[in-house]
């Protein structure tokens, strides 16, 4: 069964505090991608990975870091973090097979700066 | 620039009921648009995905159309169900392959009441 998992599932910090969200997928996926979701607003691209060692940026990448250190693994990180980061993140996996493809979405992992 | 536009925001219907919901897109090029399903507190999960300039697809009570001449897409929910509760997004996809964007709506509230 197709699954995505990230962890931690809920995060509090203080302002310049430093947090490494992962997540994990099982799907032999090449692409993952690591998106923000706020209130009011679509789900928006932080930073994505075609390939473990391969990173790309997104939309809205300022503040954050990524890295993909193997097919599975994909890792966020925020090494100042502001309240303004302070959102639900989201990471994805796919087949990059485009509008045929699978893509999975995990749980979600909910950061609060203080 | 919003470039996926959903509508309603929310909706309340009783158990039962039909309803529709509508996306308006101004994303170019459109090569696909997808709906998913996003529980409270869980991540989103693929209903159905729309290619062709005119498409319809059918998956068990969700039915959804695409118009990419009027850049408008609708999901039909027909029977509906308390497990129905939960907030419906549109994505529309630039390209055929994994090089392009997904463009996220705000999505739509559903809540289903007895």
């Amino acid at each position: 069964e197709a699954a995505v998992t990230q962890s931690p599932r809920n995060k509090v910090t203080v302002t310049g505090g430093n947090v490494t969200l992962s997540c994990r997928q099982t799907n032999s996926h090449n692409y993952m991608y690591w998106y923000r979701q706020d209130t009011g607003h679509g789900l928006r691209l932080i930073h994505y990975s075609y390939g473990a060692g391969n990173l790309q940026i997104g939309d809205v990448p300022d503040g954050y870091k990524a890295t993909r250190t193997t097919q599975e693994d994909f890792f966020l990180l925020l090494e100042l973090a502001s309240p303004s980061q302070t959102s639900l993140y989201f990471c994805a996996s796919s087949d990059g097979t485009g509008n045929t493809g699978q893509l999975y979405f995990g749980e979600g992992s909910k950061l609060t700066v203080l | 620039k919003t470039q996926v536009e959903q509508s309603p925001q929310s909706l309340v219907v009783r158990q039962g009921e039909n309803c529709v919901l509508q996306c308006n897109y101004s994303v170019t090029p459109d090569n696909h648009l997808r709906w998913f399903k996003q529980d409270t507190g869980k991540g989103l999960v693929s209903l159905t995905v729309l290619v062709d300039q005119k498409d319809k697809t059918s998956n068990g009570r969700y039915s959804a159309t695409l118009d990419k001449d009027a850049k408008h897409s609708t999901l039909h929910i027909t029977a509906t169900l308390l497990d129905d509760t939960a907030t419906y997004i549109c994505v529309v996809g630039d390209r055929g392959s994994a090089l392009g964007r997904l463009h996220f709506g705000a999505g739509t509230q559903l809540i289903v009441i007895p």
